[in-house]
């Protein structure tokens, strides 16, 4: 079954304390990317990477990396989170088919708390 | 920069009423990709419909239905006969060859029995 797969679905930290929120998929896409959803802004793009060692930043990159070391695998890491990146995130990934076809995948979502 | 607008926040219909979500883009591409998301109250982001630049033809998936115009730069979605378990947040998407994908605000859609 093609997935995308996150972990920790639902997370509760303090100030300052570093984190990794996992992203796997099973598709072979080359696209990856992760977004934060806040009420009222829709969801905005963190980072996105269009293959492996590939990563651009999206709309809302400060205070968030990543890294794309295998094709499968895109974790965000927060080195020293803050209370204002308490949010929803949602990991995707991507393929464009050709002939103005494309295939989009969304994970389950991670609810981050930071006190 | 691209963008996108869905100018109504919050809708409330009573069951079996039409319900039109709008959604208005920008984009200075004339490659690109639309879609329409449901996020039910579990949360997940369900996928409805993709839409390339290249292809107006408007969509009817049972009670959906997308109407794509170009020249107003709109992709609006159109339930019919609107059921309680439509009652979701509603998001409109936009993206080029995937390098930067846009939501708009999403529209709270309650569906009242």
């Amino acid at each position: 079954e093609a997935q995308v797969t996150q972990n920790p679905r639902y997370l509760i930290t303090v100030t300052g304390k570093k984190l990794t929120v996992t992203c796997s998929q099973n598709m072979n896409h080359e696209y990856m990317s992760w977004y934060r959803q806040d009420p009222g802004l829709g969801l905005r793009q963190i980072y996105y990477s269009m293959n492996v060692e590939v990563t651009d930043k999206g709309d809302v990159p400060e205070g968030y990396k990543v890294s794309r070391k295998e094709k499968r695998n895109f974790p965000l890491i927060l080195e020293s989170p803050s209370p204002n990146q308490t949010s929803l995130y949602f990991c995707a990934s991507s393929l464009f088919l050709g002939q103005g076809s494309y295939e989009q995948y969304f994970g389950p979502g991670t609810r981050l708390t930071v006190t | 920069a691209q963008k996108v607008t869905q100018a109504q926040t919050e809708i409330s219909v009573v069951e079996k009423e039409d319900v039109t979500l709008d959604c208005v883009y920008e984009t200075r591409d004339t490659t690109y990709y639309l879609f329409w998301y449901k996020q039910p109250p579990s949360g997940e982001l369900v996928f409805l419909i993709r839409r390339n630049s290249f292809d107006e033809q408007n969509e009817i998936s049972g009670r959906y239905s997308w109407n794509f115009q170009k020249s107003t730069s709109s992709f609006n979605f159109t339930i019919t006969a609107s059921q309680v378990v439509d009652s979701a947040v509603y998001f409109c998407a936009l993206t080029n060859y995937g390098q930067n994908f846009v939501f708009g605000p999403g529209t709270r859609l309650s569906v009242l029995p």
